[in-house]
């Protein structure tokens, strides 16, 4: 299967300050890019769908100033968390959209942000 | 919005059981897949099901795609430690970009 990285894996800061985390896609090209959270024991939940050079489509009550996610090439995603707090701490996952081979997405390992 | 409702929640068998889980949904899917995720891990595919009464392997993983194009199960045969996990489906509308995902299965394994 196609490869999609994540980088950092795992995250602790400091309140108030924003952390951005990269998504890529290593052996394809990826026009579309998907950030989701899980909170602990639940579902992945879709924050925003990225598409390459186009602004990002944000789920409903996600807040695109608190999140932002930039797609500038066809393989690197990024969402910065901006002002962090202790609420935002979460698992983050990104996904890619591979539709050469199928149409199938792939996950990338996740980011643990921790907001102290 | 749209649900796909995940069954069972969760399964405590022996090694070497054969397991079956199921999502169902009350819309058409033009896609379905099926992801395994570990702790601490993005989900991984298993299997993608493209077309209504497809029947796709993966090693000791068969997946189908409902002829309704409303339901998928998975099936794991000769259960063994490494496959306890959360399984998930996920399915999407014919032009969504995004995936509806089920609520998980957490598989936990007796040796």
């Amino acid at each position: 299967g196609a490869v999609v990285s994540q980088h950092p894996s795992r995250v602790i800061c400091k309140s108030g300050t924003s952390v951005k985390i990269e998504c890529r896609s290593l052996d394809f090209q990826a026009t579309t890019m998907f950030w989701y959270r899980q909170f602990p024991k639940q579902s992945l939940m879709l924050m925003a769908t990225s598409n390459e050079g186009s602004k990002a489509t944000y789920e409903q009550g996600v807040e695109k100033d608190k999140f932002l996610i930039n797609h500038a090439s066809l393989t690197l995603s990024t969402l910065t968390v901006t002002s962090a707090h202790p609420e935002d701490s979460s698992f983050y996952i990104c996904s890619a959209r591979e539709t050469v081979r199928g149409d199938e997405q792939f996950f990338g390992p996740g980011t643990r942000l921790t907001v102290l | 919005g749209q649900q796909l409702n995940q069954s069972p929640q969760s399964m405590f068998i022996q090694e070497g059981e054969d397991v079956s889980m199921n999502c169902t949904s009350s819309s058409i899917f033009n896609t379905w897949l099926w992801y395994k995720q570990d702790p601490g891990e993005g989900p991984v595919l298993l299997i993608a099901l493209y077309k209504a009464g497809e029947l796709t392997s993966n090693g000791r993983l068969t997946a189908q795609f409902g002829i309704t194009r409303k339901d998928s199960f998975l099936n794991i045969s000769a259960s063994i430690p490494s496959d306890v996990g959360i399984y998930f489906c996920a399915g999407r509308f014919q032009g969504a970009q995004k995936l509806v995902f089920g609520q998980g299965t957490r598989l936990t394994i007796n040796p």
